[in-house]
């Protein structure tokens, strides 16, 4: 079953909005990554957050985490016609190793 | 410049056939990973190696299989027996957990579309 559940599924908004993507999942983790994916391209890691950290920004970003429930948020500020992609959330089980699972994705659409 | 390199960017198999995607690294990871992705969904795991002359099945092995001979190669062959292999095949690298724990996220190559004609 799917660590990571992404939501919304779609989310459409101004140029010089904030966007706010979150995810859920359902078992005690390592940490959590944010990455986004260009249509028809590779994935590009966005942000790490570890289990023991509340808030990370870059840029204009920002993630935060609550482990209590089992979830995070991915906040763009300001967005641009750019940052139109998906976006994907990744859990790290706590292991040793790194395998992460990928949830589904929120597609973002900027209009400008 | 450091990366990942997939190639072909296209791929196009016929019924019955085998097929190589080729994943090459230089950034001097010992992780290699490879998932595949159909149109709007996630990412779901195929095989992974940590190290050299070692890897580990995913989610969705059957029909796959891979070599880890060098450290900066890790190639997928999909075999005949996937029935269903037109998909985005994506591989990534990425460094060990260090002494202090820290983790690093996935470093991701621009992906290989197979097509079944």
């Amino acid at each position: 079953s799917q660590q990571g559940e992404e939501d919304p599924q779609a989310l459409s908004i101004q140029e010089g909005e904030n966007a706010t993507m979150n995810c859920s999942y359902k078992t005690s983790i390592n940490n959590l990554q944010w990455y986004r994916q260009n249509s028809g391209r590779g994935l590009v890691h966005l942000i790490l957050i570890r289990s023991n950290e509340r808030e990370k920004h870059s840029g204009r970003l920002r993630v935060t985490l609550d482990t209590s429930k089992k979830s995070s948020s991915l906040l763009i500020t300001a967005s641009r016609a750019a940052d139109t992609a998906s976006y994907f959330c990744a859990t790290a089980f706590t292991t040793s190793y790194d395998k992460v699972i990928f949830g589904p994705g929120t597609s973002l659409s900027v209009i400008p | 410049d450091g990366g990942i390199t997939q190639s072909p960017k296209y791929l196009f198999r016929k019924e019955g056939q085998n097929v190589t995607l080729s994943c090459e690294q230089n950034l001097n990871h010992d992780a290699m990973y490879w998932y595949r992705q159909d149109p709007g969904q996630g990412l779901r795991l195929i095989y992974y190696s940590q190290i050299v002359n070692d890897f580990q099945k995913g989610d969705i092995a059957e029909g796959y299989s891979v070599s880890r001979e060098k450290k900066e190669s890790f190639p997928l062959t999909v075999t005949s027996a996937q029935k269903n292999p037109t998909a985005f095949y994506l591989c990534a690298s990425s460094k060990p957990r260090s002494a202090t724990g820290k983790n690093y996220g996935y470093t991701f190559g621009s992906g290989t579309r197979l097509t079944v004609v």
